[in-house]
């Protein structure tokens, strides 16, 4: 069974400043697809970041990208000048690519962003 | 505007008594799921369809019940069997194939009185 863990439950970062989320997972796939998901105040879950793990290169959204280390299988988000809108939970998730392939969670963490 | 739509928003049950959380969708989405938030346990999938009248368990079916009759449509019965069903309910849809993302609605707030 796959896993996705993030130790981490609380960090706060001053804004416009980068702060790195972790995120590390476990599975026997070879091929499969990881996701970062944000989740503000108002509880609506929105896409973030999505990483196919056959490619080498770190996807990356504008001020957010990732860290992808596939042998020891981590996942990191990195947020550049960090803004007041930023502060949320952030999900990281994992789907691999069988027939009933379904997306599994990790605990999330809770990001706040001072003014 | 395409999207999820998920009522009612905030509901309470008195204990005993079955309810059901509407999720539609307009986005042409084969697959639909149902996921549930409690407080420091990340989201946990409930039940998934990939096509219309097949679903599966996810992991922690017991005490919910779901149809797919309709691809637009993916309601969940929480059912007296739930033992603590206070939780965020959150219903979600993507394309069928894997990897692909998956778009969530505005979730729903089952409280137990």
């Amino acid at each position: 069974a796959q896993t996705v863990t993030q130790s981490q439950p609380e960090m706060s970062v001053q804004e416009a400043e980068t702060v790195t989320l972790s995120c590390t997972y476990d599975t026997s796939e070879s091929n499969y697809y990881l996701f970062w998901y944000k989740q503000p105040p108002s509880r609506q879950m929105i896409l973030v970041i999505r990483q196919e793990a056959y490619k080498q290169q770190n996807a990356t959204e504008n001020r957010f990208s990732v860290n992808f280390q596939k042998a020891a299988k981590s996942f990191s988000l990195k947020i550049s000048d960090s803004q007041l809108g930023d502060t949320a939970m952030y999900f990281c998730a994992f789907t691999s690519t069988g027939a009933n392939s379904k997306l599994t969670f990790g605990k999330g963490i809770t990001l706040s962003v001072r003014p | 505007d395409g999207g999820i739509t998920q009522s009612p928003k905030y509901l309470f049950r008195k204990e005993g008594q079955n309810v059901t959380l509407s999720c539609e969708q307009n986005l042409n989405h084969d697959a639909m799921y149902w996921y549930r938030q409690d407080p420091g346990q990340g989201l946990r999938l409930i039940y998934y369809s990939q096509i219309v009248n097949d679903f599966q368990k996810g992991d922690i079916a017991e005490g919910y019940s779901v149809s797919r009759e309709k691809k637009e449509s993916f309601p969940l019965t929480v059912t007296s069997a739930q033992k603590n069903p206070t939780a965020f309910y959150l219903c979600a849809s993507s394309l069928w194939t894997a990897g692909n993302t998956i778009y969530f609605g505005e979730g729903s707030w089952l409280t137990v009185v």
